[in-house]
Parts: structure tokens; C-alpha cells; sequence
């Protein structure tokens, strides 16, 4: 099974600044199998980036997401409010999925 | 639109089974696996398996085989999620989730979320 390890756990950042987010396989995965996910308190995930840097219908263009092999990044361009969340990546490999333990991005 | 609408809350006891449904509407319910996805308070996801609504074929996680079975009824449009042998670690949301059907493999849409509660 394919590990997911998120770095850093927490993210303290302030609305408007760069925050960047680490996903790093424990072997390699394709790139079009890597995901990024946002959850909020009390919501189900919403996937925002897929096949590691494709964003997902109606996401807006400050999230990106880049990365191959066994490293992955996303990268949100400037926070808004409504960014701070917890974010998760997540790969499929040999029809089994697995995701990392999350990232929380929180308000400095 | 798409919609995946998850059964209530439910409340149990160890050693006892659970079964979660998940409606889904406003697409073909035969045309994309569903997966079930497990989340601890406060903790992070944990993909569990997923169904072939059309065969009812299945992928389990190694850490729910045995324990795990997951259905569907396409007459009425409906996956559903079996947990058997509870224990209080088993206190979880579980969500069910759509999988693209292309080439990517994500999660395209989720259900709200069902809380089971194991306590004896």
C-alpha cells in the first residue's frame, strides 16, 4: 500500500499570503492518479485538483496544484477567507485508494 | 444534479452490525463505482472500498476485509455499506463517495456523511 505523508500538519498563515502544502508518496505514483481535496468542519470533502494539477470545475484559479513521481504540491496563490480548511491529498494505485493525514490551514 | 444522500445517524452497540445507504440521483447510478470513505473525529480519511453498481463487483481495503460488504440495489438507485463486529474505534462518519469515470479515479461527488456511534 502507497503512504501519503502531508507536511506540514498545521499551516498558521494570515488572509493574502502564499501557502504551500507537501504530499510525499512512499513509492511512485502516476501523476494522473494524485488528488487534492478541501474539507471544512462538518462537510464532506470537495475535491479541488486532480491528475495532480488539473483543478476541478468551479475551482478558482488561486489553487495549484504540481508535483510527480513521489512529490506533490499544492499551492494556494493568495489566501482568502474562506481557504482556511484542512486539505488532503489522495492517490489510487492497484485498485486500492489512500490519502494522506491532512494539512490544516489555519488563521494566523 | 448529482446528489448522494446518505441514511441517519445511527446508534449501536459493540459486537453488533451496521448498515448505511447512499441514494444517489441525477446521473446513470449504473455508469460509476461508488466508495465508501471512513473519517474518525478529528482524524483524517480512511478509503474503505468501493462497488461496481453494474456487476456488484468489489475492492475492499485489507483492513475491512471480513468485516466489510458492501451492495446495491439498482432498482432503486442505492449502494449500501455493511460493518459488521463494531467496536468503539468504529465511531466514525462514513461517507459515500461517486468515482469519476474516466481516466483519474478521483471522487467527484460525496454524500453528506452518516455518523454511527458504537457505545455500549
Amino acid at each position: 500500500e502507497i503512504v501519503l505523508t502531508q507536511s506540514p500538519g498545521t499551516l498558521s498563515l494570515s488572509p493574502g499570503e502564499r501557502a504551500t502544502l507537501s504530499c510525499r508518496a512512499s513509492q511512485s505514483v502516476s501523476s494522473s492518479y494524485l488528488a487534492w481535496y478541501q474539507q471544512k468542519p462538518g462537510q464532506a470533502p470537495r475535491l479541488l485538483i486532480f491528475g495532480a494539477s488539473s483543478r476541478a470545475t468551479g475551482i478558482p484559479d488561486r489553487f495549484s496544484g504540481s508535483g510527480s513521481g513521489t512529490d506533490f504540491t499544492l499551492t494556494i496563490s493568495r489566501l482568502e477567507p474562506e481557504d482556511f480548511a484542512v486539505y488532503y491529498c489522495q492517490q489510487y494505485g492497484s485498485s486500492s485508494w489512500t490519502f494522506g493525514q491532512g494539512t490544516k490551514v489555519e488563521i494566523k | 444534479q448529482v446528489q448522494l444522500v446518505q441514511s441517519g445517524t445511527e446508534v449501536t452497540k459493540p459486537g453488533a452490525s451496521v448498515k448505511v445507504s447512499c441514494k444517489a440521483s441525477g446521473y446513470t447510478f449504473t455508469g460509476y463505482y461508488v466508495h465508501w470513505v471512513r473519517q474518525a473525529p478529528g482524524q483524517g480519511l480512511e478509503w474503505m472500498g468501493r462497488i461496481n453498481p453494474t456487476t456488484g463487483g468489489t475492492n475492499y481495503a485489507q483492513k475491512f476485509q471480513g468485516r466489510v460488504t458492501m451492495t446495491r440495489d439498482t432498482s432503486i438507485n442505492t449502494a449500501y455499506m455493511e460493518l459488521t463486529s463494531l467496536r468503539s474505534d468504529d465511531t466514525v462518519v462514513y461517507y459515500c463517495a461517486r468515482e469519476e469515470d474516466g481516466t483519474y479515479n478521483y471522487f467527484d461527488y460525496w454524500g453528506q456523511g452518516t455518523l454511527v456511534t458504537v457505545s455500549s
